[in-house]
């Protein structure tokens, strides 16, 4: 049974517009998320994190917003770059634990 | 600084056998970490060390794999012998104590034919 899901398996989004990536989750105890970014042949780097104590971190470009009543956490992107096209993972933890679980991941096409 | 390397690349090998894998995680980070995607999956967390210790190995399908990290440096995982299903990409990573960053390597896709 999944517990981070990312029903978006693709996007396609156009150069200079927002790109939005969404995840779900269904365990409540999680309190610590994460996104991670894979080019292909290579392993994923780290994005931004939120805490549970936070609805909204901000890094560049890159805003992660967490709405906990829903368990639902979205990636934005503006403005989406070509260099940004690669797959995008999902991840939470428990106690800010170290035993991330990852969500399937997103492919981000940005289009010049 | 060096990041997170892992060897081979790429192994292909037949049912039955038995692989090695190899991670050298970032010089200092006492946490190191192995996880294992399949088909293009989600990304499953295997096991947890703290230096040489297993602080968490929930994650480990089965006594065929095995690993270690002796003197706390780099780790092996073993599969032994090896199944179809253990196909995939296996993943290191590492992060400094106390440090919540993971730091990933390039992976070893395993191919089991």
């Amino acid at each position: 049974d999944q517990q981070v899901k990312q029903n978006s398996p693709s996007l396609s989004v156009q150069e200079g517009r927002i790109s939005i990536l969404n995840c779900d989750y269904t365990n409540s105890m999680f309190d610590y998320f994460l996104w991670y970014k894979k080019y292909p042949a290579e392993g994923p780097t780290f994005l931004i994190s939120i805490s549970s104590i936070k609805d909204k971190n901000e890094d560049g470009r890159f805003t992660v917003f967490l709405n906990k009543s829903a368990k639902h956490l979205s990636l934005h992107i503006v403005p989406s770059q070509p260099g940004d096209s690669a797959v995008y993972f999902c991840a939470a933890s428990i106690n800010y634990g170290q035993n991330f679980v990852f969500g399937p991941g997103t492919r981000l096409s940005v289009l010049p | 600084e060096a990041g997170v390397t892992q060897f081979p690349s790429h192994s292909v090998i037949e049912k039955g056998q038995t692989v090695t894998l190899r991670c050298d995680p970032i010089s200092g980070h006492d946490n190191l970490y192995w996880y294992r995607r399949v088909m293009g999956k989600e990304i499953k967390f295997l096991l947890h060390f703290v230096k040489e210790s297993k602080q968490d190995e929930s994650g480990m399908p089965n006594n065929r794999f095995l690993a270690e990290r002796t003197g706390g440096t780099y780790s092996t995982l073993k599969v032994q012998p090896a199944e179809l299903e253990d196909s995939g990409v296996y993943f290191c990573a590492s992060s400094s104590r106390g440090g919540n960053e993971q730091f990933f390597g390039p992976g070893t896709r395993l191919t089991v034919l």
